[in-house]
């Protein structure tokens, strides 16, 4: 069945670093990809997607390539803030189930 | 717009107790579903629904039921509340289904069952 890898957390970096976060997924044909944010205390909420092959998704500096090749969609930022900690979840849609699939989330904490 | 509300934001409950787990939204959304989310599993569909009167499973439905009576709200009851219920529970929902559109989630209910 579908499903979502990401990398083990939890994530510490220093204000201004480079960010990764590695997504790999696992479905049948080309879903829809999704990042989305938990900030503390909060739902989650959608932070970018991409709909096809080599589409960018792109929103607050952040960016994810859908690469087919590779079944990935890792997340990047060339400088994080603190205001970027949080917990991140990257999902795919499993319309058959009508569900997000997710995977089980990046805890990322960026340190002044 | 509210966006999606969920009450209570904290519950304790005892083994064997039941409760109601409020969702509502003003978004006119078809879609609505909810979530737990348990640490180190992301999170797990408990019942899904795509339009007033019509209810599915999800992949964890055990132990909970729903009922769509309204557009605007989708109610979770937990029928006899056990420890393994212990968890974080989101309401969510959309426009037309899970494909392509964003998902919107309210802010959560943190549940505790002793």
């Amino acid at each position: 069945g579908d499903s979502v890898t990401q990398m083990e957390g939890p994530v510490t970096l220093s204000e201004e670093a480079f960010l990764t976060i590695n997504c790999t997924y696992t479905a049948t044909g080309y879903p829809s990809l999704f990042w989305y944010v938990q900030y503390p205390g909060e739902g989650l909420q959608l932070l970018l997607k991409a709909t096809k092959a080599d589409d960018k998704g792109s929103n607050k500096g952040f960016e994810a390539t859908y690469r087919k090749e590779t079944t990935s969609f890792h997340l990047e930022k060339g400088s994080v803030q603190v205001s970027d900690s949080a917990v991140y979840f990257c999902a795919l849609p499993n319309q058959g189930a009508q569900k997000l699939v997710f995977g089980q989330g990046t805890r990322l904490t960026i340190n002044p | 717009n509210a966006g999606v509300t969920q009450t209570p934001k904290f519950q304790v409950l005892k083994t064997g107790q039941s409760m109601t787990l409020q969702c509502a939204q003003d978004m006119n959304h078809e879609y609505m579903s909810w979530y737990r989310q348990d640490p180190g599993m992301g999170l797990r569909l408990i019942h899904y629904s795509v339009g007033a009167g019509i209810t599915d499973q999800g992949e964890v439905p055990n132990g909970y039921n729903v009922s769509r009576s309204t557009t605007e709200d989708f109610p979770l009851r937990l029928l006899s509340a056990a420890p393994s219920q212990t968890s974080v529970y989101f309401c969510a929902s959309s426009y037309s289904g899970v494909l392509g559109g964003e998902q919107y989630f309210g802010p959560g209910t943190r549940l505790t069952v002793t």
